[in-house]
Parts: structure tokens; sequence; C-alpha cells
């Protein structure tokens, strides 16, 4: 099976500027999470889609947002973007046939906002 | 709340020889799963073990073994003959053991970085 995968890789932005990402889960994973790294922070959970409800929320601003479509990709929208979302970007998946049910990451997307 | 600790800011190990990274944990669930994620440079995070709270066994995935101690809340990973390829960023995480897509939530520890030297 193919695995995770985000687009875009790399993305500059100014402030202000608002942002889609995209995620494409492994075939069959019902659930997808996203998270923000940054060096200072370390990852924070942003939120998890399971058949396109959101099921679990991070403690993010309402600038974040995502949404899951009925064949499980999902996208995550920041909108008027800071400096501070400056950051890599990761979606997993989950939810399909595995033993463990362990979240299943994509290369993840570098936002550099400027 | 899941809170995990990773206090080791960097670690060097030979080639060929084992090493172990700390984790310990705290949560008030009661049947969680501890997990050990591997991100190399290019920033993928690789799913390396699972241990479930419940289980017995410490578990162990071909050079990776985790030593899982319940009573003092720590799940150590254990990297037998050490290669070149393992120096990457250890991230150890934990979930709460409950049906799928009810919460998948990870919570990260802040990670050890780990150097091999040839």
């Amino acid at each position: 099976k193919a695995g995770v995968t985000q687009t875009p890789r790399y993305l500059i932005k100014t402030r202000g500027q608002q942002v889609t990402l995209s995620c494409s889960p492994i075939s069959g994973h019902r659930s997808v999470s996203w998270y923000q790294q940054t060096p200072g922070q370390g990852l924070q959970f942003l939120f998890e889609y399971f058949s396109e409800t959101q099921r679990n929320k991070g403690n993010f601003p309402g600038r974040f947002s995502g949404r899951q479509f009925s064949n499980s990709r999902s996208e995550m929208n920041v909108s008027t973007l800071e400096l501070g979302d400056s950051a890599l970007y990761l979606c997993a998946s989950s939810c399909g046939d595995t033993v463990y049910n362990e979240q299943f990451f994509g290369p993840g997307t570098r936002l550099t906002v400027l | 709340a899941q809170k995990i600790t990773q206090t080791q800011p960097g670690m060097f190990v030979q080639e060929k020889e084992a090493v172990t990274l700390d984790c310990t944990y705290d949560t008030s669930d009661q049947s969680y799963g501890l997990f050990w994620y591997k991100q190399p440079s290019s920033g993928e995070m690789i799913f390396l073990i699972y241990q479930g709270s419940y289980d017995e066994q410490n578990a162990t995935e071909g050079r990776y073994s985790l030593n899982f101690q319940k009573a003092r809340k720590s799940a150590n990973l254990v990297i037998s003959a050490s290669q070149l390829g393992d120096s990457a960023m250890y991230f150890c995480a934990m979930r709460e053991d409950i049906p799928c897509g009810a919460n998948s939530k990870l919570t990260f520890g802040k990670g050890i970085t780990l150097s091999v030297r040839p």
C-alpha cells in the first residue's frame, strides 16, 4: 500500500495570508490526525477526523481548521498567518487493519511564514 | 491529562553497541498504549514499537525492545547493535487505549537526539 502523502512539501507565505494543506491517508484508514512540530513546543496535536467528523481538537486558536472528505482525504487550513505558525505540519492516518492501531505519518509540510 | 518526559538531551553510541533511551510518563487512564517513533532528518515519523499497559511481556521488534516498568511509569527503548542509520530523533508517545476513531491523539515527549559514531 502507498503511504501517507502530504502536499505541498514546502510552502512560503507572508503574515496575514491563509494556507491549505492536504493529506491523503493510507488506503483503508479512516482516521486522520494533524500535528504541528516546532523546535520550541515540540509535537502538538491539532485535531483528528474520523468518518468526516472532527473527533478531537487540540489547544489551538480558531484560525486552525480542518475537514475530511468522504474518501478520507483531509485538509487543514490556517487563516491570517502569524510568524509563529512557521512549523512542520504532520498528518497521520490510522484505524486501518494494523494490530496496534498505530499512526502512520506522512513526510510533512514545512510552512515558513515571513 | 497525559504527560511524557524525555530528559536526555542527546545521546551518543558507538556503532554495534546497545543504547537505552529513557521515557517516563504520567496518566490517569487505566488503559493506555506507549509508542516509540523515529524521526530522521527528512522529517517523517517512523513507528518503531508499541507497548500496551496491560501487556505483561516487554515488547520487542527486531533490534528494538521496550523496557516497560509500569509501577515506575517508565517505558525505555533499547536499541541493540546500533547502526549508522539509527542516527535520528526518537520520540516516546502515549495514547489512551479506546476504540478506533474515538480518540487517536498521541501525546509526545520532547524527543532525544541519538548519534551513532562509526
